[in-house]
């Protein structure tokens, strides 16, 4: 079975603090993924990256950012920790086979920022 | 992306056949229709996915219709494990990453 692991089930830091969230996947899949989640705006995508050391911006980019060194793992970054950073965090990874490979996703970060 | 609209929430009791509805109608003729669930508290999980016709698995069962812009995922016996918000997603898997986009779901409860 694939597994994706994030490093955190729970987090609490203070506002200004860097925050590192790591995630491993072993199913040597090209692309990962950082989400957030939160109540009453769903999943959105922060962050993904098709190959190592590539990254593209999601549709909340701004406060974060990732790091992808080896292929499997993908960090996530918050360079000054706020109180709106304060989420679930989502990790997953996919392999793409041209028929559209599905997500497999982590047990998520849950990310308190005082 | 196209847009899926889906019902809020529903209920089934355990043994019956949850059968959870979703529209697309504006869903173009490469996207697939993709379904997630989340259990409280963990990541979401896949348990199916389309183009056209109808799909099959260990999980659940995918029924298209014919015109494509409604789907239909059936779980055949459901279990309380099976409570869970259920997402239906449609995309099309013409890049190299498969950037989904989660909608606001289906929260299904299943009843003792």
């Amino acid at each position: 079975d694939v597994k994706v692991t994030q490093s955190s089930r729970y987090l609490v830091k203070r506002t200004g603090e860097k925050v590192f969230l790591e995630c491993v996947q072993d199913m040597d899949h090209e692309n990962m993924f950082w989400y957030r989640q939160d109540p009453g705006l769903g999943l959105r995508l922060i962050y993904f990256s098709y190959d190592v050391k590539m990254k593209e911006k999601g549709d909340i980019p701004e406060g974060y950012s990732v790091s992808r060194e080896k292929k499997e793992r993908f960090s996530l970054i918050l360079e000054s920790a706020s109180t709106n950073q304060t989420s679930m965090y989502l990790c997953a990874s996919s392999l793409w086979n041209g028929l559209g490979g599905e997500l497999f996703f982590g047990e998520g970060s849950r990310l308190t920022v005082l | 992306d196209a847009k899926t609209t889906q019902p809020t929430s529903m209920d089934c009791a355990e043994g019956r056949a949850a059968n959870l509805p979703c529209n697309h109608s504006t869903i173009s003729g490469n996207e697939y229709v993709y379904w997630y669930r989340q259990i409280h508290s963990q990541g979401p999980q896949y348990i199916i996915h389309g183009l056209k016709n109808n799909e099959t698995n260990e999980m659940a069962s995918l029924i298209i219709t014919e015109d494509r812009k409604s789907s239909t995922l059936i779980l055949p016996h459901a279990t309380l494990r099976d409570t869970a918000v259920y997402y239906c997603i449609v995309r099309a898997p013409i890049q190299g990453a498969q950037k989904l986009v989660f909608g606001q779901g289906t929260r299904l409860t299943i009843n003792p």
